[in-house]
């Protein structure tokens, strides 16, 4: 009973490399969620996913950063060109259904820009 | 945009007593409002939901209380171990309904 899964767990990218952080959801659950999360602050929403179709990306910047949710496999958050102020701990969730559903977190990807 | 006050220093408190913890929003009243913990390193683990037609929910040593007059849910952890430290979150849903709201948490700390 596997629950959300994140990798890698730790990633090191250098100014300018691409991050690719990927999130297989909870078995069953087809809504995820990605949150970005900086020391001494709170959990920031990104972006809300369903299969194939991103439903709200409000918090996404709207440069550098693309989510996936295809069809077969993980959801996919890319990063391009990252710049040192992307470093944080990038948390995914997953829930059966949107609304007042309770999240399921992986245990986050930490992304160190050097 | 809905904004979401908890207590920013931590909480410290010896082994058996009550810790409570508190949730203020402004704006919007929302459906519903949940509960988080959260251990370093880890990803949040959720612990309790309360709707907004609800007072108050309770599971084991957790109880909560959504008052939508006062604008504010309040966290209880009753009989209070080591093993409880740890930051606790509250969220909300946004306006859309699509999202949850995090608070920054507060750290609450319990002492044998």
């Amino acid at each position: 009973n596997a629950g959300v899964m994140q990798n890698p767990r730790h990633l090191v990218r250098r100014r300018g490399q691409e991050a690719r952080l990927r999130c297989s959801p909870m078995k069953g659950h087809s809504h995820v969620y990605w949150y970005r999360q900086l020391p001494e602050e709170g959990l920031k929403f990104m972006v809300y996913l369903q299969k194939e179709n991103i439903i709200d990306e409000s918090g996404m910047p709207k440069e550098r950063f693309s989510a996936e949710f295809p069809k077969e496999g993980p959801s996919i958050l890319r990063i391009q060109q990252v710049v040192r102020g992307d470093s944080a701990a990038y948390f995914c969730a997953s829930s059966s259904d949107v609304g007042n559903s309770p999240l399921h977190f992986g245990n986050g990807t930490r992304l160190t820009v050097t | 945009s809905q904004k979401i006050e908890q207590n920013s220093e931590a909480l410290n408190i010896q082994e058996g007593k009550t810790a409570t913890l508190t949730c203020n929003y402004t704006n919007y009243s929302p459906a519903y409002l949940q509960w988080y913990r959260q251990d370093p390193g880890r990803g949040p683990v959720f612990l309790l939901l309360i709707r907004e037609n609800e007072k108050e929910k309770r599971k084991e040593r957790l109880k909560v209380t959504f008052d939508t007059t006062l604008k504010q849910s309040l966290f209880h952890i009753t009989a209070s171990q080591p093993a409880d430290s740890a930051t606790y979150l509250c969220a909300l849903d946004d306006q859309a309904g699509t999202a949850l709201i995090f608070g920054k948490g507060t750290t609450l700390s319990v002492s044998s």
